[in-house]
């Protein structure tokens, strides 16, 4: 089975711009979550879409939004990028989710440099 | 205090060393999460569990639910296990995984 592909693995933007993130689970999976990782915060959790819906969301400023499309893609986007938003934004695809007894599967990473 | 806490922090050891990174977390959870970063940002699970104890080859992950506590023990430690390992709980109130800061280990030859 192909594993959780990210795109694009780099990305450099400038403040104010905007910027979509693409991640495609794992065949099968139906829970994609995404996570923001910075030196100084560590692992944070952005949002987990299943089946369509969002079912989790973290403390993000509503510039971080995502979906999720019927055939389980999911996209993040986050709208007029600050200097702060710079960091390595993984998702992970799960069968159900974090709430059941299922292992997480993490992508490689967008690495995203706001200049 | 975090809900989550790691300890500790940064870790070194020769190779064949016995090593254990503790976890401990404040919230009750469905499950609890180790996973392990190579340089470069890759992530892999290593386990999850919700009772009792896990093993694969020299990795053992075990967990306590009563005292809110894990221990992943790694057996004749390896250069090659050098990485980031981080633990991540799932459950509280929302479900949402909240992560450790992560142990740093190096392993030297």
């Amino acid at each position: 089975k192909a594993g959780v592909t990210q795109t694009p693995r780099y990305l450099i933007k400038t403040r104010g711009q905007q910027v979509t993130l693409s991640c495609s689970p794992i065949s099968g999976h139906r829970s994609v979550s995404w996570y923001q990782q910075t030196p100084g915060q560590g692992l944070q959790f952005l949002f987990e879409y299943f089946s369509e819906t969002q079912r989790n969301k973290g403390n993000f400023p509503g510039r971080f939004s995502g979906r999720q499309f019927s055939n389980s893609r999911s996209e993040m986007n986050v709208s007029t990028l600050e200097l702060g938003d710079s960091a390595l934004y993984l998702c992970a695809s799960s069968l159900t989710g974090t709430k059941s007894y299922n292992e997480q599967f993490f992508g490689p990473g967008t690495r995203l440099t706001v200049l | 205090k975090n809900e989550v806490e790691q300890s500790p922090q940064n870790l070194t050891a020769q190779e064949g060393e016995f090593i254990t990174i503790n976890c401990s977390y404040s919230v009750g959870i469905s499950a609890l999460h180790w996973l392990q970063q190579h340089p470069g940002g890759g992530i892999v699970s290593l386990f999850m569990l919700s009772s009792g104890k896990k093993k694969h080859g020299r990795l053992i992950a075990t967990i306590n639910i009563q005292e809110k506590h894990s221990s992943l023990h790694i057996t004749a430690s390896h250069p090659r296990d050098s990485a980031v390992y981080i633990c991540a709980v799932a459950g509280g109130n929302t479900d949402k995984l909240i992560f450790g800061t992560g142990t740093r280990l190096q392993v030297f030859p």
